[in-house]
């Protein structure tokens, strides 16, 4: 089963270029959300959507957009990097179920220089 | 909002130590409670979790007990294993939301 799958792995970019983290699932969740891992401040909700075409800011939105337009998509798309946004990136998918957990791609190690 | 609070790391153990990481977590509704573990170089895995008040959740030996009282979710595990350095995230759920909220993780190292 592939699960939730994240590309790319890495990535470096230049301040100011703009790009865009994939994301897809196969297990027909509704739900999807973007996170943030820094050292020493856990994971913080970047954008999350309860289904396709309903899309939410979550803690940390600046910088950041995101469009749902499939179920099993849920790109995330920086528009100008900076050095801030040097961060692992972690896309992760669930059903709507109660007691549901949330399944997690292998995340993307962007720097931004 | 909803909030969730680890105790702070590292945590450094010998193997066949007892371990406890606490949790204790906010949220206006009846959320779900999930450990999640995170490996080097990986994304996060649920270890155990649990959806309503007094339920256990367990696996691989990990237990955490769902208290409403205290709104908490400690985690707990009889003997470590230098296999189970990892970090380790507390997290609430509200599935009418359709997000969850995660503690800060608590970085676990077992030397033998």
């Amino acid at each position: 089963n592939a699960g939730v799958t994240q590309t790319p792995k890495f990535q470096v970019l230049k301040t100011g270029q703009s790009m865009t983290l994939q994301c897809a699932q196969d297990m027909n969740h509704e739900y999807m959300s973007w996170y943030r891992q820094d050292p020493g401040m856990g994971l913080r909700l970047i954008h999350y959507s309860v289904g396709a075409g309903i899309t939410d800011q979550g803690e940390v939105p600046n910088g950041y957009n995101v469009s749902r337009s499939t179920t099993e998509d849920f790109p995330l798309r920086l528009l100008s990097a900076a050095p801030s946004q040097t961060s692992v990136y972690f896309c992760a998918s669930s059903g709507r179920a109660l007691n549901t957990e949330a399944f997690f791609g292998q995340g993307t190690r962007l720097t931004v220089v | 909002g909803d909030s969730v609070t680890q105790m702070e790391g590292p945590v450094t153990l010998s193997e066949e130590a007892f371990l406890t990481i606490n949790c204790t977590y906010t949220a206006t509704g009846y959320p779900s409670l999930f450990w999640y573990v995170q490996y080097p170089g990986e994304g996060l895995q649920l270890l155990l979790k649990a959806t309503k008040a007094d339920d256990k959740g367990s696996n691989k030996g990990f237990e955490a007990t769902y208290r409403k009282e205290t709104t908490s979710f400690h985690l707990e595990k009889g003997s470590v294993q230098v296999s189970d350095s990892a970090v380790y995230f507390c997290a609430l759920s509200d599935v009418n939301a359709g997000k969850s909220t995660f503690g800060d993780g608590t970085t676990l190292t077992v030397k033998p």
